[in-house]
């Protein structure tokens, strides 16, 4: 069965450090990856995905996500956080072949960058 | 949240009451899902339909209902049978590239049952 874990429930970052946000997944078959943002009572936007190629992969806002197969990982990162950052961070997964087209979500971690 | 309307925003209701949350698309997704979300829960699947005139149910369907008679609608109604309604209901809608689906989010509806 698919799953997927973020181990925070909350990260704090200043402002102008990196940040990241953890991610891990359990598939059988590769994994298809994503990542995104909520802001507060709104729906959640896309920011990025990994498919396949590259092991970095870049996406909106300055964010950047490295996929690491050996530790099933996903880690959502960012060079220099802003305060506009703050908000709720999910990882999602699905693997191809399956049956229908369901997408894991994780919990979501709480991202607070503090001026 | 463009292409995907949710209506209403907010919304309020007596126990005991049926109430009908509305999701529209005109992105000519085929998929489109119900989630729910709680605070420190993540998104739980309530429903998903792949198709028009068919839909499956996902991980906490019961207390829920939906139809699929449009491609571009797919409303949820929140039965009296739901025990904890009050909560964030997602409306999301995908389509398949190359092997995989993404799914688009609409804004969300805030249901409170008093």
């Amino acid at each position: 069965a698919q799953s997927v874990a973020q181990p925070e429930d909350q990260v704090n970052v200043a402002e102008g450090n990196p940040l990241t946000v953890k991610c891990t997944y359990s598939v059988s078959g590769n994994p298809y990856l994503f990542w995104y943002v909520q802001y507060p009572n709104r729906g959640l936007q896309f920011l990025l995905k990994y498919i396949t190629g590259d092991n970095l992969v870049k996406g909106s806002y300055g964010f950047e996500a490295e996929f690491n197969k050996s530790q099933t990982s996903f880690h959502l990162k960012k060079p220099s956080a802003l305060v506009s950052d703050s908000a709720l961070y999910f990882c999602a997964v699905s693997s191809p072949g399956g049956r229908d087209d369901k997408i894991i979500f994780g919990k979501g971690t709480r991202l607070h960058i503090l001026p | 949240d463009g292409g995907i309307t949710q209506s209403p925003k907010y919304l309020f209701r007596k126990e005991g009451q049926n109430v009908t949350l509305s999701c529209e698309q005109n992105l000519n997704h085929d998929a489109m899902y119900w989630y729910r979300q709680d605070p420190g829960q993540g998104l739980r699947l309530i429903y998903y339909s792949q198709i028009v005139n068919d839909f499956q149910k996902g991980d906490i369907a019961e207390g829920y209902s939906v139809s699929r008679e449009k491609k571009e609608s797919f409303p949820l109604t929140v039965t009296s049978a739901q025990k904890n309604p009050t909560a964030f209901y997602l409306c999301a809608s995908s389509i398949r590239r190359d092997g995989y689906y993404e799914q688009y989010f609409g804004p969300g509806t805030r249901l409170t049952v008093t």
